[in-house]
């Protein structure tokens, strides 16, 4: 059974940094493309980032670009986010997720339970 | 940025009744389009990819089609476990994008 847990959300003031981390079990992890998608309290979801599964190729939104860094490291069958120069409207639960096959970038199939971030004074 | 929008933003309900969900692209995506599912408190649940094909597990009374940018979710008969907030997405392109969400809601 796929798993996905992510760690590493909290409090931080704007300006500062956070790591999150999503620890993946019950399948081939460098197989698989690997995404973190986000939600900001009461709203929708917004995609934030996508690695594939060699960890070669990297795909941001636009707010992510030059802030954050999406990472793996399939010796640990772990996915990363390095967020920087956190802003207020950064504040939301970032979930980690699967694509849904080892070919291309599809849906997301799996999804973490999520960590909150949140980026106050 | 292909955009994704999603009507009505609030459907009410009674169980067992057809709801009839709709999303439309702001370009063509190739049929690389997905539903899924949030219940309040849960995480997202895929339902449908490709556009028409339900994920693993997902219960035949829900049914995706697709006209072109237009995309439809089907639910047959409503369930008590069915009002939930459903969100459409392209994987067509990047940056890959949602719908604002369709609201289920018991009438």
């Amino acid at each position: 059974e796929v798993e996905l847990v992510e760690s590493g959300g909290g409090l931080v003031q704007p300006g500062g940094s956070l790591r999150l981390s999503c620890a993946a079990s019950g399948f081939t992890f460098n197989n698989y493309a690997m995404s973190w998608v986000r939600q900001a309290p009461g709203k929708g979801l917004e995609w934030v980032s996508t690695i594939s599964g060699s960890g070669g190729s990297k795909y941001n939104a636009d707010f992510a670009k030059g802030r954050f860094t999406i990472s793996r490291d399939n010796s640990k069958d772990t996915l990363y986010l390095q967020m920087n120069s956190l802003r207020v409207e950064d504040t939301a639960v970032y979930y980690c997720t699967k694509d849904q096959d080892s070919y291309g970038y599809l849906a997301f199939a799996n999804w973490g339970q999520g960590t909150l971030v949140t980026v106050s004074s | 940025e292909i955009v994704m929008t999603q009507s009505p933003a609030t459907l009410s309900m009674s169980p067992g009744e057809r709801a009839t969900l709709s999303c439309r692209a702001s370009h063509g995506i190739n049929n690389n389009f997905a539903w899924y599912q949030q219940k309040p408190g849960q995480t997202p649940r895929l339902l449908i990819y490709g556009a028409s094909t339900r994920a693993t597990g997902v219960p035949d009374r829900f049914s995706g089609s697709e006209s072109g940018t237009e995309f439809t979710l089907t639910i047959s008969s409503l369930q008590s476990d069915d009002f939930a907030i459903y969100y459409c997405q392209q994987y067509n392109n990047w940056p890959r994008t949602f719908g604002q969400g369709t609201k289920v809601e018991i009438k």
